[in-house]
């Protein structure tokens, strides 16, 4: 299995600041994936992050508004950039180490933003 | 049409009951099928893969029918810690996930 811690757990911001996410894999894998679920709902795939070049992005979703990093096998960053209160969500970090691999997710990150 | 389509529920059952939940899925060429459960402000955690020829894991049995496009997940004998959103998961490269459906049982 692959544990996966995220970083922070909560945050309460204030509209137009922009607060970066941490991931971290306790073991190299292939895959990375940013997810964002809204009280009561699913997840809705935000991006892959791709180790070592431009993440994809899902549609409703772009770079400028949503950055990510991935500079290794084992982490990667989300950045939710000029939030707004349409932003609050659980951000949920998740990877698979191949894509016949089970995907495991982190605790998510609680975003509330005033 | 969505990608993934559940059973909107909210299903409300008696201890020991047995429940069914089916989904149906739109793109025809995806490769691999899944069950997740996810309790109240946890994030999901895989329950069972669900095989073409089914598979059962204790009291949990699910079934993929692909001509019909079509997964289920029965549950027997239910206990109140089975209480949770069950998500059906279908894998295209990427995991897309149903909307879920949420399982209370009572004593």
């Amino acid at each position: 299995s692959a544990v996966i811690s995220q970083k922070p757990s909560r945050d309460i911001c204030q509209r137009g600041t922009s607060l970066t996410i941490q991931c971290q894999v306790d073991s190299q894998v292939t895959m990375m994936f940013w997810y964002r679920q809204q009280p009561g709902q699913s997840l809705t795939l935000i991006a892959t992050a791709n180790q070592g070049s431009e993440a994809t992005y899902e549609s409703g979703f772009v770079i400028d508004k949503f950055p990510i990093s991935r500079p290794n096998l084992t982490f990667s960053t989300l950045t939710v950039s000029n939030m707004s209160p349409e932003d609050s969500s659980i951000y949920l970090c998740s990877a698979r180490r191949d894509r016949a691999d089970e995907q495991y997710f982190g605790p998510g990150t609680r975003l509330t933003v005033t | 049409r969505k990608e993934v389509e559940q059973d909107p529920g909210p299903f409300n059952v008696p201890e020991g009951a047995t429940v069914a939940f089916n989904c149906t899925y739109s793109n025809s060429a995806s490769q691999s099928f899944f069950w997740y459960r996810q309790d109240c402000r946890k994030e999901p955690k895989l329950l069972m893969s669900v095989y073409s020829s089914g598979n059962e894991d204790g009291r949990f049995t699910a079934q993929l029918n692909r001509a019909s496009q079509y997964i289920s997940l029965l549950i027997r004998d239910s206990k109140l810690s089975d209480s949770a959103t069950y998500l059906c998961v279908v894998n295209n490269n990427d995991m897309r996930f149903g909307a879920g459906t949420r399982l209370t049982v009572k004593p």
